[in-house]
């Protein structure tokens, strides 16, 4: 399977700050990344879908002007947090998919924790 | 609404105990059903993927089960050990290239 990595792990800012997740696929062309939000206890909620190239799409009550989703090539997409506030403080995991099938792949993680 | 429920929330074993995990879906017209283990502040880790046609999926100490027509799946561990401590997610795909809809999961402690 592909391999997924985060940069960074973790992050600790100042609310108002924006903060850039990156997400990268090593080793496998990613026609379509996800990016997914965990709360502590909760499950995984997927917050936007995008495909190399255009523009993502989001799920229902995901701001798309707060979270930038930028899906430049088929190795790598970034989310950018805008205006960060303590309740956006949560678990960011990112899961790349392509190839002609539907198994993601999923990356360790970002853990984003606003002050 | 489609929704994926898992139970137990929370589970521990002693070690060497076989154990079952739920998970219902509310929507039967599944496309796949996949299970994933997650370890604390970390990433999932695919462990089985069924398609909607199949009954059953093995590997290792691990056999999921589809009832498709019940909208149930279980996850079967056969004897547990420490290393299999983390929180089991279920998560089902309602057409090819969808999105995944996750359970919250069962979080599983076996004791030594």
């Amino acid at each position: 399977g592909a391999v997924v990595s985060q940069h960074p792990s973790w992050v600790i800012c100042k609310s108002g700050t924006s903060v850039k997740i990156e997400c990268r696929s090593l080793d496998f062309q990613a026609t379509t990344m996800f990016w997914y939000r965990q709360f502590p206890k909760q499950s995984l909620m997927l917050m936007a879908t995008s495909n190399e190239g255009s523009k993502a799409t989001y799920e229902q009550g995901v701001e798309k002007d707060k979270f930038l989703i930028n899906h430049a090539s088929l190795t790598l997409s970034t989310l950018t947090v805008t205006s960060a506030h303590p309740e956006d403080s949560s678990f960011y995991i990112c899961s790349v998919s392509g190839g002609g099938t539907d198994t993601q792949y999923f990356g360790p993680g970002t853990r984003l924790t606003v002050l | 609404k489609q929704e994926v429920t898992q139970i137990p929330a929370a589970l521990s074993v002693p070690e060497g105990e076989n154990l079952v995990l739920n998970c219902s879906f509310t929507d039967s017209a599944i496309y796949n059903l996949q299970w994933f283990r997650q370890d604390p502040g970390k990433g999932l880790t695919s462990l089985l993927l069924i398609q909607s046609s199949q009954r059953e999926q093995t590997s290792g100490r691990l056999n999921a089960s589809l009832d498709k027509s019940s909208g149930r799946s279980t996850l079967y561990i056969a004897a547990s050990q420490p290393g299999d401590s983390a929180t089991y997610l279920c998560a089902v795909i309602y057409n090819q290239g969808g999105k995944l809809i996750f359970g919250q999961g069962t979080e599983l402690s076996v004791k030594p």
